[in-house]
């Protein structure tokens, strides 16, 4: 089945500095790539995803890039604020919406003020 | 957008007792539902795979007669932990997708249970 790593598993990152979490999957067959953020307590929210036939995607301070041929994908956040602080988990799935979401161990970001 | 709302949030049990977890879709129709557990600071694990109208599919390692599931209806799976123990006291989190829909997969708050 699908593997999924992703790191790091904590990064702490200065305010207005940018932050990268990178992941990588094992199945090459996979195409559906979402990044959520959980805070605590709470259930994971969905803040941008892509798809295989697209390399990269952005929204707003938010960018998600693809490389399909490392096997690899990285979340991009610029311009980081305090409210940025969270848990953020990358996940892989083989055919988007009718398959099961292979998700990272997860990153604790930290924005200090 | 999309609303997957999941009650109760959090359940306090004592232990060889049984608790059901809802998940509803408010706003979509929903052929397949998906039940993570979550341990504090680590990993979503699926459990299983609820499918409207048919058997679960649960992932290995899973016991189907502990954690029943049932998906009645198109906008409602329920989760039961039967015979509770303090080792099921978790995050249980539900997750689903609109039927023939372009978006992604969309979450419940979770529920906190506590077995004592």
């Amino acid at each position: 089945g699908e593997n999924v790593e992703q790191h790091p598993s904590t990064l702490s990152v200065q305010e207005g500095d940018s932050a990268v979490i990178k992941c990588t999957y094992s199945d090459s067959a996979s195409n559906y790539f979402p990044w959520y953020k959980q805070e605590l307590g709470k259930g994971p929210q969905l803040i941008i995803d892509i798809r295989s036939n697209v390399g990269e995607k952005k929204d707003q301070r938010i960018a998600v890039t693809l490389n399909k041929t490392a096997k690899h994908f990285s979340l991009h956040i610029t311009e980081t604020q305090p409210e940025d602080s969270a848990v953020y988990f990358c996940a892989a799935s083989m055919n988007f919406g009718n398959e099961k979401l292979t998700f990272g161990t997860g990153t604790r970001l930290t924005i200090i003020p | 957008g999309a609303v997957v709302s999941q009650h109760p949030s959090w359940v306090i049990c004592k232990s060889g007792t049984s608790v059901k977890i809802e998940c509803r879709s408010l706003d979509f129709q929903a052929t397949t539902m998906f039940w993570y557990r979550q341990f504090p600071k680590q990993s979503l694990m699926l459990m299983a795979t609820s499918n409207e109208g048919s058997k679960a599919t649960y992932e290995q390692g899973v016991e189907k007669d502990k954690f029943l599931i049932n998906h009645a209806s198109l906008t409602l799976s329920t989760l039961t932990v039967t015979s509770a123990h303090p080792e099921d006291s978790s995050f249980y989190i539900c997750s689903a997708r609109e039927t023939g829909g372009n978006a992604g997969y969309t979450f419940g708050s979770g529920t906190r249970l506590t077995v004592v």
